[in-house]
């Protein structure tokens, strides 16, 4: 049972380029979420989904973009990346949403964009 | 929308001793309060949570209190152990929400 797999680990991007970071589940959830890490701020939610086709902005969603087409996957897309993007980001899932039990996280990926 | 504020951002305790984290939130139609660990490299894994209607919850050396007229909750580890050393992290979800909205993290540092 792998859980919550993202790839990559790391990557660094030059300004302007795109990037699609990966997350899929193997635990049949039906939420799943992208949070971004910065230091010393704790994670932001960037978008969620509370089921396939179904996706909603969070707090921090500009420069972003998702698709949910499966229950098992929820890519991340970075259009035209910034400085401002450089940060770790998480995927995670739930089966009945944060109101209710804990979210899986996946391992992360470090991003940097030079 | 929620603000949940966490201190202290550090907390360095000799093995044995207590720790505790401390956040306040700021919605009071907030109802469920999970806490999350995140060791080095790795994300977040929830290690307790209370909800509205329970003052405290208790888990062998992990309890967490919730005072929700002041609107403060708080994490306690007693008896540190070195694998106790990680970030902590509380966090709130109002209503139905299917959202949790994360404190800024404890860096807790558990030393011989």
């Amino acid at each position: 049972n792998a859980g919550v797999t993202q790839t990559p680990k790391f990557r660094i991007l030059k300004i302007g380029q795109s990037m699609t970071l990966q997350c899929t589940q193997d635990m049949n959830h039906n939420y799943m979420y992208w949070y971004r890490q910065d230091p010393g701020m704790g994670l932001k939610l960037i978008y969620y989904s509370v089921g396939a086709g179904i996706t909603d902005k969070g707090e921090v969603p500009n420069g972003y973009n998702v698709s949910r087409s499966t229950t098992e996957d929820f890519p991340l897309r970075l259009e035209l990346a910034a400085p401002s993007q450089t940060s770790v980001y998480f995927c995670a899932s739930s089966y009945t949403g944060a109101s209710n039990e804990k979210l899986f996280f996946g391992s992360g990926t470090q991003l940097s964009v030079l | 929308g929620e603000n949940v504020e966490q201190h202290p951002s550090t907390l360095s305790v000799q093995e044995g001793d207590s720790a505790v984290i401390k956040c306040t939130y700021s919605d009071s139609a907030s109802n469920y309060f999970p806490w999350y660990k995140q060791e080095l490299g790795k994300g977040p894994q929830l290690i307790i949570d209370i909800r509205s209607n329970v003052g405290e919850k208790k888990d062998q050396r992990i309890a967490v209190t919730l005072n929700k007229t002041a609107k403060h909750f708080s994490l306690h580890i007693t008896e540190t152990q070195p694998e106790d050393s990680a970030v902590y992290f509380c966090a709130a979800v109002t209503g139905t929400a299917s959202k949790l909205t994360f404190g800024t993290g404890t860096r807790l540092q558990v030393t011989l």
